[in-house]
């Protein structure tokens, strides 16, 4: 089973602090995104990998970051967090190509909390 | 850009009843997927079923089917014999066919299933 896990299930930062939220998959998935969650607004994509050390930006990447490494691991880096980026992130990764379809395995989620 | 919209915030049925979740998009792409996923309290989001725009036939997994009306862009699935483990967030999704494989979500449709 692909598995993809979020290094925290919970957090809670300080306006300002920079902030840090990993993702591992462990099924050699080109492809890794970024969604934050909230509610009535459904899953928004902040950034997107299709390999290492390569990055799109989404819909909502103002005040976001990435970083993609190593293939297994995408990074989401919150340079100054501010109190609307309190939400949930989501973490997923499929296989790569273009046009063919491969579904998006999610992570557990981490509801980050900024105060 | 193409939108997915989910109407109904919240939907429940009784156990054992049939219930609809409803999905409209707007796109002016013409072969694309659509996507329904699960996502159950406090656990990852999972794939409940896909349907390629390109074929007619509605699809089925077990007992959940989808209709499928590509002329009015619409993309609703029907849940038979609720069960009380169906109870959850779920979002209908598209992805296009060309360039990366972004998902466009809707708002999310909580589904309440009531014993």
């Amino acid at each position: 089973d692909v598995k993809v896990t979020q290094s925290s299930r919970y957090l809670v930062k300080r306006t300002g602090e920079k902030v840090f939220l990993e993702c591992v998959q462990d099924m050699d998935h080109e492809n890794m995104f970024w969604y934050r969650q909230d509610p009535g607004l459904g899953l928004r994509l902040i950034y997107f990998s299709y390999d290492v050390k390569m990055k799109e930006k989404g819909d909502i990447p103002e005040g976001y970051s990435v970083s993609r490494e190593k293939k297994e691991r995408f990074s989401l880096i919150l340079e100054s967090a501010s109190t609307n980026q309190t939400s949930m992130y989501l973490c997923a990764s499929s296989l790569t190509s273009d046009t063919a379809y491969n579904e998006q395995f999610f992570g557990p989620g981490t509801r980050l909390t900024v105060l | 850009a193409q939108t997915v919209t989910q109407s109904q915030p919240e939907m429940s049925v009784q156990e054992a009843e049939t219930v609809t979740l409803s999905c409209t998009y707007d796109t002016s792409e013409s072969d694309y997927y659509l996507f329904w996923y699960k996502q159950p309290p406090s656990r990852q989001m999972i794939l409940v079923i896909r349907q390629e725009a390109y074929k007619q036939q509605n699809a089925t997994e077990n007992r959940f089917s989808v209709n499928f009306q590509k002329a009015a862009k619409s993309f609703s699935l029907k849940i038979s014999d609720s069960q009380l483990g169906d109870a959850a967030m779920y979002f209908c999704a598209y992805r296009g066919i060309q360039g990366a494989q972004k998902l466009v979500f809707g708002q999310g449709t909580r589904l309440t299933i009531n014993p």
